[in-house]
């Protein structure tokens, strides 16, 4: 299957800092990425849909100021969570969809762990 | 509105046992995509099987199959003969759209917790 990585996998950072998640496809171009994020035993929110060379699409109430999404290149797309919060620690998920496939199965990264203390 | 419904947020089933995680989804679409995920507690996120809105016959993928009622709108995953390695979270999803004309995004359930007893 394709692959997605996603760095970094902890991160911790002090209350007003800026994070950022970044998000690869190694072995496919993927033109549309999605951002997920997961609260401890629960499901998985998509945040936005990162397209390439474009600006990102926004979920209803998902803080498009807070949550900065570059999508420069083929294979990268970028979270940046600006003046981090308690509030924003969750588990960040990013995935990509191979267009040359016929499911649109999402191709998933190992997620990113933040914590804002 | 909840457009895909998991309604067991937990289920125990024997080792070597068969097991029915069941899934509902709301939509308008014609053409959609029900997929199904496992979560170990690692937190990555494994893909084990998928189901297309047109197609005619239920998915399957080894153990794993996907009991699709396209007018009940429910999308059950199937796991026979479980294993210890099977305990985990599942989700469904669903993907609304078409892949080739853009616009699309896939949503999940709240997901199923599954232990496999010894």
């Amino acid at each position: 299957g394709a692959v997605v990585s996603q760095h970094p996998s902890w991160v911790i950072c002090k209350s007003g800092t800026s994070v950022k998640i970044e998000c690869r496809s190694l072995d496919f171009q993927a033109t549309t990425m999605f951002w997920y994020r997961q609260f401890p035993k629960q499901s998985l929110m998509l945040m936005a849909t990162s397209n390439e060379g474009s600006k990102a699409t926004y979920e209803q109430g998902v803080e498009k100021d807070k949550f900065l999404i570059n999508h420069a290149s083929l294979t990268l797309s970028t979270l940046t969570v600006t003046s981090a919060h308690p509030e924003d620690s969750s588990f960040y998920i990013c995935s990509a969809i191979r267009l040359a496939g016929r499911t649109g199965e999402l191709f998933f990264g190992e997620g990113s762990r933040l914590t804002v203390l | 509105a909840q457009k895909i419904t998991q309604t067991q947020p937990g289920m125990f089933v024997q080792e070597k046992e068969a097991v029915t995680l069941d899934c509902t989804y709301d939509t308008s679409d014609p053409s959609y995509g029900l997929f199904w995920y496992k979560q170990p507690s690692s937190g990555e996120m494994i893909f084990l099987i998928y189901q297309g809105s047109y197609d005619q016959q239920n998915a399957t993928e080894g153990r794993y199959s996907l009991n699709f009622q396209k007018a009940r709108k429910s999308a059950n995953l199937v796991i026979s003969a479980s294993q210890l390695g099977d305990s985990a979270m599942y989700f469904c999803a669903m993907r609304e759209g078409r892949i080739d004309t853009g616009g699309f995004k896939t949503i999940f359930g709240a997901g199923t917790r599954l232990f496999v007893k010894a």
